[in-house]
Parts: structure tokens; C-alpha cells; sequence
């Protein structure tokens, strides 16, 4: 039973555009919301979080939106540009503490 | 300032063989987290510490994989004896009591 969704595999967007990843939840006790990116051969890395007393987070070109009554977050990367192109993982922690629960994450190509 | 540190990159043993994977976390990071990834699960977290205690291991897989931090710098994974099901990227991650995991560049392991 996934409890964290990317329901897009892929995402394919022109440079300049702005691109949207989506992630949807099922557990109510998810209070702290993360995205990581990751490249071939390396490790996620942290990109941006979101508290769920808040709905909007931004960070430079990339912002987090949480809807908490749709169980669902998404992140806007504006502009997009070709070195974004990355695998995004979508991650959520709750009650237990530091446990993290990943989507199957979106590969995001940005095309020149 | 140095991130997480995995060894070996990468991994090739024949089935049967016992493999030790190697992590050392980010100084000062008193959480330590391995992960497996593969394209079937995704993901997933198979155990983690706090203070160099195993909190939650619910996702080792079976007996053959066992985990150890004997102490704050240092934490091993090991699989005796591996099966190719094993194969996969496996990842540790630290955090400083937070949400946020910093993440290794990972140890590609292949059993054949």
C-alpha cells in the first residue's frame, strides 16, 4: 500500500517554462513534506520542504504547494532550465518521528 | 564540509558471498538511515538510528541483512549470504534530528 504517489512517471517540458510535479498522500499523520532531486550515479539531495501548517513554501525558482484537504502537494520549478532534468522524489514524515516515506519519483526532462 | 561517505561505489559478488556495505555520516548528525532502491519498490527505508541505537528495522528484509553503528561515525550493512534479488542501490542518509536526510552518493551492489 503506497502511502506517498507520483502518478506521473515522466514529465517533459520546453526550457523556460515553468514545470509542475505532483504528489498525492494517503496518511492524515504526514506533518513535514519533502522534495529531494536526484542525478544518475548520486544520491538524492534535499531541494525544498513544507510544514503542514503551511501551504506555500518558496525557494528561488522552486516553490511547494500543499493542499492538505486533497492530501496533495505539487512543486513548480519557474523557469524550468536544463539542469533541473533529474529523477524528483516526493517524501513525507510524520508521528514516527524521522522516517521517511519517498514516492516512486517523476523523471523531469527539460529540453533546450 | 564533507556529506555522507559510502563504500564501496560499487559492488560485484557471485550469490552466497557475504557483502559489507560502509557509510559514515555527516559529523554531528545523530540519526543514520540505509536505504534500498530498485525499480520494483522504489525507495525504501530499511532501517535507521538515533544515537547509534537501531529504532526501527521493520524494513530489513529478511535474517540475512543485518545492520550495525558502533558508533557515531560509522555504520555497516551487511548481507550473508547475498542472493541476486539483493541487487540493488543501496543508500544512507544522516540528519541532525530533523526531517531533512542528507543522502550518500550510494553503493550499486550486484549479486550474480
Amino acid at each position: 500500500d503506497q502511502q506517498v504517489k507520483q502518478n506521473s512517471p515522466s514529465l517533459s517540458v520546453q526550457e523556460g517554462r515553468i514545470s509542475i510535479l505532483n504528489c498525492d498522500y494517503t496518511n492524515s499523520m504526514f506533518d513535514y513534506f519533502l522534495w529531494y532531486k536526484k542525478y544518475p550515479a548520486e544520491g538524492p539531495t534535499f531541494l525544498i520542504s513544507i510544514s503542514s501548517i503551511k501551504d506555500k513554501n518558496e525557494d528561488g525558482r522552486f516553490t511547494v504547494f500543499l493542499n492538505k484537504s486533497a492530501k496533495h502537494l505539487s512543486l513548480h520549478i519557474v523557469p524550468s532550465q536544463p539542469g533541473d532534468s533529474a529523477v524528483y522524489f516526493c517524501a513525507a514524515s510524520g508521528n514516527a518521528g524521522n522516517m521517511l516515506t519517498f514516492g516512486g519519483g517523476t523523471r523531469l526532462m527539460v529540453k533546450p | 564540509d564533507a556529506g555522507v561517505i559510502q563504500s564501496p561505489r560499487h559492488e560485484v559478488t557471485e550469490m552466497g558471498q557475504e557483502v559489507t556495505l560502509r557509510c559514515k555520516p555527516i559529523s554531528g548528525h545523530d540519526y543514520l538511515f540505509w536505504y534500498r532502491q530498485t525499480m520494483m519498490r522504489g525507495l525504501e527505508l530499511l532501517i535507521y538510528f538515533n544515537n547509534n541505537v537501531p529504532i526501527d528495522d521493520s524494513g530489513m528484509p529478511e535474517d540475512r541483512f543485518s545492520a550495525k553503528m558502533p558508533n557515531a561515525s560509522f555504520s555497516t550493512l551487511k548481507i550473508q549470504p547475498s542472493e541476486p534479488r539483493d541487487s540493488a542501490v543501496y543508500f544512507c542518509a544522516s540528519s541532525a534530528g530533523g526531517d531533512t536526510q542528507y543522502f550518500g552518493p550510494g553503493t550499486r551492489l550486484t549479486v550474480l
